[in-house]
């Protein structure tokens, strides 16, 4: 089974430049989840989605950060402009609907901006 | 939030049981107990979740104190496979973000 799938693997581009990371999750799951990690903050949640509609955008570190999710089967992660403290590795999940499901991560992909 | 407390790293030699501890003494009573691992270069991977009595399946085992304050992952026979990071994550599942914290970094040596 195809698991959560993400690209880039990676991205390095140059600050003030528009970067777009994007997830495919688990056909089926209804919950979708942008993960940051850090060595100095750890993983930390940016925002989720439940069936497309965002419900908790609380960890979205400021305007410059948006996410979107048109439909189902994809969701992007948009950064304008770039910033070099934006260099991480930006995780994707994706969750079940029913009962006590885990979530599913994918590879992450690694950002870096000069 | 309740938090978990966690040893910052441990080693294990291959083929041993390896016991990750997990200290979570402000626990409510509605917080799973969940266990993910990160390899290296990898997003986070489900271990095992448990609520109140023992688990096991083909990964790990999950022992839970009968006051719930603590639990213990069990690796049965560590692989060098095994070497990643363990997370011990407290909350509900309906949809709601895991939070990470720092975790256990599990050193395999052959």
């Amino acid at each position: 089974d195809a698991g959560v799938i993400q690209s880039p693997r990676h991205e390095v581009t140059e600050m003030g430049q528009e970067v777009t990371l994007r997830c495919k999750p688990i056909s089926g799951h209804d919950y979708l989840f942008w993960y940051r990690q850090t060595m100095m903050r750890g993983l930390e949640l940016l925002i989720y989605f439940n069936n497309n509609v965002p419900i908790d955008d609380s960890g979205m570190p400021e305007d410059r950060f948006s996410a979107k999710m048109p439909n189902a089967s994809f969701s992007t992660l948009k950064i304008q402009p770039s910033e070099p403290r934006d260099s991480a590795v930006y995780f994707c999940a994706s969750r079940d609907r029913g009962g006590r499901q885990p979530q599913h991560f994918g590879d992450g992909t690694r950002l870096s901006i000069l | 939030d309740a938090k978990t407390t966690q040893p910052n790293s441990m080693e294990s030699n291959e083929e041993e049981p390896v016991h990750l501890p997990c200290n979570h003494s402000t626990i409510s009573g509605t917080d799973y107990i969940h266990w993910y691992r990160q390899l290296p270069s990898q997003g986070p991977e489900y271990v095992i979740h448990g609520l109140t009595s023992n688990v096991n399946n083909r990964m790990a085992s999950l022992a839970i104190a009968e006051d719930r304050k603590s639990s213990t992952l069990i690796l049965h026979r560590a692989t060098l496979r095994d070497a990643a990071v363990y997370y011990c994550i407290l909350g509900l599942f309906s949809g709601y973000a895991l939070n990470f914290g720092k975790g256990t970094s599990l050193l395999v040596t052959p």
